[in-house]
């Protein structure tokens, strides 16, 4: 299968700043990636959709201002948790796919994020 | 919107076969995955199903009733390795949302020696 990179793998921060966590894809072009939040026993929620070159559709309840997707290239998306809280410690994931259709998404190896 | 119901938590020995249930309620369905998830860890792709029926690969198969919304994974000749968390997974077909996955909660699976 394709490969999708996830970086960092982990990550501790204080209350209050911001954490970039990118997620590429090594061998092929996404052109659409999706993020997901996954707590402790519990399912991954997606947070949001990001097409390369336009904006990430982001799910019911999911903060756009606080949770920024950039995806300015084919094989690059990275989301960014701004003003990072205690509660946003979880296990984020990553997937990317190419084209449309019926084609599967890949996985990235997650980043979990300590807010301190 | 999505519902997607497997059970919390199972437990088997080693070398049994075991069945773990999937239903779900979609507005728009466009396939069914399996993924297998070790605590701490990425997901990994096992199986998909489009289309009513049975796909066998090695050791696991999954079986999915379009018209009942139901889909089970089957694991033969369990391995300690098994033990992991499984995800029932359900793609959205609608327009500009094409593709999304909805994920069940995970099926926590215990194989014991």
């Amino acid at each position: 299968g394709a490969v999708v990179s996830q970086h960092p793998s982990w990550v501790i921060c204080k209350s209050g700043t911001s954490v970039k966590i990118e997620c590429r894809s090594l061998d092929f072009q996404a052109t659409t990636m999706f993020w997901y939040r996954q707590f402790p026993k519990q399912s991954l929620m997606l947070m949001a959709t990001s097409n390369e070159g336009s904006k990430a559709t982001y799910e019911q309840g999911v903060e756009k201002d606080k949770f920024l997707i950039n995806h300015a290239s084919l094989t690059l998306s990275t989301l960014t948790v701004t003003s990072a809280h205690p509660e946003d410690s979880s296990f984020y994931i990553c997937s990317a796919r190419t084209g449309t259709g019926n084609t599967e998404a890949f996985f990235g190896q997650g980043t979990r994020l300590t807010v301190v | 919107g999505q519902n997607i119901d497997q059970p919390t938590e199972m437990t088997a020995t080693e070398g049994a076969i075991v069945q773990i249930n999937c239903t779900y309620q979609t507005s728009g369905f466009n396939g069914l995955f399996w993924y297998q998830q070790h605590a701490g860890e990425a997901p990994t792709f096992l199986s998909y199903n489009v289309l009513d029926g049975l796909e066998e690969k090695g050791r696991f198969s999954s079986f999915l009733s379009r018209s009942k919304g139901y889909s089970y994974l089957l694991l033969k000749e369990l391995q300690m390795k098994d033990s992991a968390s499984y995800l029932c997974a359900v793609r959205d077909r609608r327009g500009s949302t094409l593709g999304r996955l909805y994920f069940g909660r995970g099926t926590q699976l215990t194989v014991w020696p």
